[in-house]
C-alpha cells in the first residue's frame, strides 16, 4: 500500500506562475485535506474535501483552488504563485468519520 | 482560537517520562495528538473525544478535560523513537475534519 502520494516533492516557482499539486491516496478514504506548514507557524488548513464532490475552505484558502478528481484525488492549485506561498504542503485522508489522518511525505514549495 | 501547547521544547533522558499539554480558549469536541519527525509527515498518536471515547495507540495515553477545554499527553518511559515534534488539534466546532493546529512541542530524547 503506498498511502498517500503526493507530486511533486520539491518545486521552484517564479512569482506570478501558476502550477498544480497533486495527491492521491488508494486507503478508499472519504476525507483528504490540504495543509500548509511553516516554520513557527504549525499545520494550517487551505481546504479540506469531506467526501467525492464536495470542498470547503479551510482556514488560509486564498490564493489556493481544488479539485476532488474521484475519490482517491485531490488536487491544489496555485494560479498566480507569490513569494508568501513558499511553504511545505501535506496532503491528508481520512475515513469518512473524520478519525486517524495519513499524511503524504509533503511537496516543499519556495516561490522566487 | 489556536490552541496553547506547553512547554514549547523538553529535553530529556531515556527512560524518563514528559507530560505535553494542549489548552483551548474555545469548548472542545475532539483533540487529535500526531508526533512529526524532522523532515517527514505527521503520524498519529491518538483521538481525544467528547465524552470520553479515545482511539490511538496502546503506548500512548492521554486525557481530556472538558471542563478546563485542555488535553495532555503522556509519554512514559520514553525511548529515543519518541524524539520529535508532538502537535495538537483541536476541533471547536464539531467538525473533524476542520482541526486548528498548535505549534507544536519539541521534544528530544538523548541516550
Amino acid at each position: 500500500n503506498a498511502g498517500v502520494t503526493q507530486t511533486p516533492k520539491f518545486q521552484v516557482l517564479k512569482t506570478g506562475q501558476s502550477m498544480t499539486l497533486q495527491c492521491a491516496q488508494d486507503m478508499n478514504h472519504n476525507s483528504m485535506y490540504w495543509y500548509r506548514q511553516d516554520p513557527g507557524m504549525g499545520l494550517r488548513l487551505i481546504y479540506y474535501s469531506a467526501s467525492e464532490g464536495t470542498t470547503d475552505k479551510g482556514e488560509v484558502p486564498n490564493g489556493y483552488n481544488v479539485s476532488r478528481l474521484n475519490k482517491r484525488e485531490f488536487s491544489l492549485r496555485l494560479e498566480s504563485a507569490a513569494p508568501s506561498q513558499t511553504s511545505v504542503y501535506f496532503c491528508a485522508s481520512s475515513t469518512r468519520s473524520g478519525t486517524e489522518a495519513f499524511f503524504g511525505q509533503g511537496t516543499r514549495l519556495t516561490v522566487v | 482560537q489556536q490552541p496553547v501547547q506547553s512547554p514549547q521544547a523538553v529535553i530529556l533522558r531515556e527512560g524518563e517520562d514528559a507530560v505535553i499539554n494542549c489548552s483551548s480558549s474555545k469548548a472542545l469536541y475532539s483533540v487529535h495528538w500526531y508526533r512529526q519527525k524532522h523532515g517527514e509527515a505527521p503520524v498519529f498518536l491518538m483521538i481525544l473525544l467528547k465524552g470520553g471515547e479515545q482511539k490511538g495507540h496502546e503506548k500512548i495515553s492521554a486525557s481530556f478535560n472538558e471542563k478546563k477545554q485542555q488535553s495532555s499527553l503522556y509519554l512514559t518511559a520514553s525511548q529515543l523513537s519518541y524524539s520529535g515534534t508532538y502537535f495538537c488539534g483541536t476541533d471547536n466546532a464539531g467538525n473533524n475534519r476542520k482541526l486548528i493546529w498548535g505549534l507544536g512541542t519539541s521534544l528530544a530524547v538523548n541516550p
